[in-house]
Formats: structure tokens, C-alpha cells, sequence
């Protein structure tokens, strides 16, 4: 089992619509999580932290479930700049810092 | 956010030629950055964790003495790809890690294509 998996895709949506990914990891000792967004042939941007008790940004929400060890990424509304891949990041524990990536959700979102 | 530069951002060299590639953290100091390279329609994939003032930790199959590292500061690490042959050729990126609360959080370069023909 990979460490990081997540569903690569494409998720093609129309604009306005919910749309949800999943990503889980095999280290229960996993300490932190994000959300990236990477456009093509661009670097990684920070899109958001996940925590235990969910957040929200806006049209994204994020949230952890640590007994089932995925995250999610819900985005509502979709705008065609939401397009992009869509890449889990998780840290392991402790104090390495070291990161490991899914292979990102692909999402189209077409008028 | 942080910025962090990368150069060059795009280099093609001929087989058999070596390449460096520059990582630095503009406003903070990094004690670690990380290398990734990133082929067509796949994700990131680590390759070492270089930290500043000691050797970098390699990912398993990734060979040591092909991909120098170097942190000798805390805001510059260096990549040179020696004796480079065209399936090297790929998207490299460096990230810098920024240490803080409520998270450390790590901001990426903008990535360096290289093409070796």
C-alpha cells in the first residue's frame, strides 16, 4: 500500500458544482496534513492546512479523520480557475519533517 | 507567503554535461529544503532532504553521487545533476521548510526544467 493515495481522476464537473476528493495515508504517526494545488507545469501552491476539527476557507473545506486515516477537500461552487490537480500532503511524525505526496486529483471544471 | 527562487528555470544541455541548480529561501531561513522531481502527469517525487550544514538524506533509489546536494547556508541548497543523460530530463523542484506555529510549513520554488539531448 502506497503511503499517500488519493484517486487521480480527472473529476469532470460543470461550474457550480460540489465536488469532493479523498486522500489516505498508511502512517498512523502521520503529524500534519495539507492541501496543494498545482497547476500545469507550475510548482505546488499551498492551498490549505487540514485539522481533526475541519476548516474552511472560503468554497474549500478540509477535514481529517485520524481512526480512518483519510482527509478530504470539498470544494463548493466550482469556478473554471479551479481547475487544476489537487495534491495531499502528509508530514510524518516526529520532528523530520519530511513530506510525502499523493499523486494529486485532476479537476475540470467546464462551463 | 514565502518566497522561495529557483534557478534556472529551464536548461538544456547536451548528455554527458553537468548542471546546477540554485535554491534559495528570499525571507526566511530554511534549515531544511527538500528536492523533488516531477515527470510528465506524475506527482512529486522526493529526493533528498538536504539540511544546512550536513550531507543530504537520499530517498531509497535515488543515487547519491549523481545528484549532489549542498545547504552550505541557510537560505541557498544547490542540486547539480553530474554527468546528466536525456532520462534525467524532468521538472525539478525545491521547497524550504519554515518552521513556526501554528504549523511548519514548506513553500516551493518554481521549478527548474531540464532537458538533456
Amino acid at each position: 500500500r502506497k503511503e499517500v493515495e488519493q484517486d487521480p481522476g480527472p473529476f469532470n464537473v460543470p461550474e457550480g458544482a460540489t465536488v469532493a476528493f479523498n486522500c489516505t495515508y498508511s502512517n498512523s504517526a502521520s503529524q500534519s496534513f495539507f492541501w496543494y494545488r498545482q497547476d500545469c507545469r507550475k510548482e505546488p501552491k499551498l492551498l490549505m492546512s487540514v485539522y481533526s476539527s475541519g476548516n474552511e476557507d472560503g468554497r474549500f473545506t478540509a477535514q481529517l479523520n485520524r481512526a480512518s486515516q483519510y482527509i478530504s477537500l470539498l470544494i463548493r461552487d466550482s469556478k473554471l480557475s479551479d481547475s487544476a490537480t489537487y495534491l495531499c500532503v502528509v508530514f510524518k511524525s516526529g520532528g523530520s519533517y519530511i513530506p510525502t505526496f499523493g499523486r494529486g486529483t485532476s479537476l475540470i471544471v467546464h462551463p | 507567503g514565502a518566497v522561495v527562487s529557483q534557478h534556472p528555470s529551464r536548461v538544456i544541455c547536451k548528455s554527458g554535461t553537468s548542471v546546477k541548480i540554485e535554491c534559495r529561501s528570499l525571507d526566511f531561513q530554511a534549515t531544511t529544503m527538500f528536492w523533488y522531481r516531477q515527470f510528465p502527469k506524475q506527482s512529486l517525487m522526493l529526493m533528498a532532504t538536504s539540511n544546512e550544514g550536513s550531507k543530504a538524506t537520499y530517498e531509497q533509489g535515488v543515487e547519491k553521487d549523481k545528484f549532489l546536494i549542498n545547504h552550505a547556508s541557510l537560505t541557498l541548497s544547490t542540486l547539480t545533476v553530474t554527468s546528466a543523460h536525456p532520462e534525467d530530463s524532468s521538472f525539478y523542484i525545491c521547497s524550504a521548510l519554515k518552521t513556526g506555529r501554528p504549523y511548519n510549513e514548506q513553500f516551493f520554488g518554481p521549478g527548474t526544467r531540464l532537458t538533456v539531448l
